[in-house]
């Protein structure tokens, strides 16, 4: 059974750039679906889907992000990682990540993350 | 981008209800429609996917149906731990785009 757990700041001050990891365990990134997907749940409770990367690096990202978006992967550490650049109090949210892109059928608990000074 | 509504927004129902939500989308998305249930605290959990496939391990009593751009999740007897809100989302299109939820809460 696969596993996600996302890692990185819980606070981030505004203008700086998120880091933030997804470790998956119980499962080879590389093998069976092989699309792994950030999405964020802002407050309302809305979700957005980020984007998502092939283990191969073949990333799609959302335009409404894109400007500021770089996801990656390192698949010897079984790992792939989201960075949002310029952040602003419309970032706090909290963030997932998933296997699948089409559909998601396995989520980390997600992290809050929050922009304030 | 694709426009997912979702009806109700909340509704009141009690255990052994059968319960539908409505999903519309803006424009066709070919059955490109998948349903999560999510509980407080935690991330969501794919119920449906492809419009009427079940995902292994979800109980029986969910079902999830298409008609044009309209579609439905079905609760066919509401259990204790089914209260709390569904999303649909729509694969058809990039950017994928969630409905703004369904909190079904008890009567």
């Amino acid at each position: 059974q696969v596993q996600l757990q996302e890692s990185g700041p819980g606070l981030v001050k505004p203008s700086q750039t998120l880091s933030l990891t997804c470790t998956v365990s119980g499962g080879s990134i590389t093998s069976g679906v092989r699309y792994w997907t950030w999405i964020r749940q802002f407050p309302g409770k809305g979700l957005e889907w980020i984007g998502y990367i092939h283990y191969n690096g073949f990333t799609y990202y959302n335009p409404s992000l894109k400007s500021r978006l770089t996801i990656s992967v390192d698949t010897s550490k079984s790992q792939f990682s989201l960075q949002l650049s310029s952040m602003t109090a419309a970032d706090t949210a909290v963030y997932y990540c998933a296997r699948g892109y089409t559909y998601c059928d396995s989520w980390g608990p997600g992290t809050l993350v929050t922009v304030s000074s | 981008d694709i426009q997912m509504t979702q009806s109700p927004s909340s509704l009141s129902a009690s255990v052994g209800d059968r319960v539908t939500i409505t999903c519309r989308a803006s424009e066709n998305i070919n059955n490109f429609l998948n349903w999560y249930q999510q509980k407080p605290g935690k991330a969501p959990n794919l119920l449906i996917y492809a419009a009427s496939n079940l995902q292994n391990g979800v109980p029986s009593r969910f079902s999830g149906s298409a008609s044009g751009t309209h579609f439905t999740l079905t609760i066919s007897s509401l259990q204790p731990e089914d209260f709390t809100t569904y999303f649909c989302q729509q694969s058809h299109t990039t950017p994928y785009t969630f409905g703004q939820g369904t909190k079904v809460e008890i009567k």
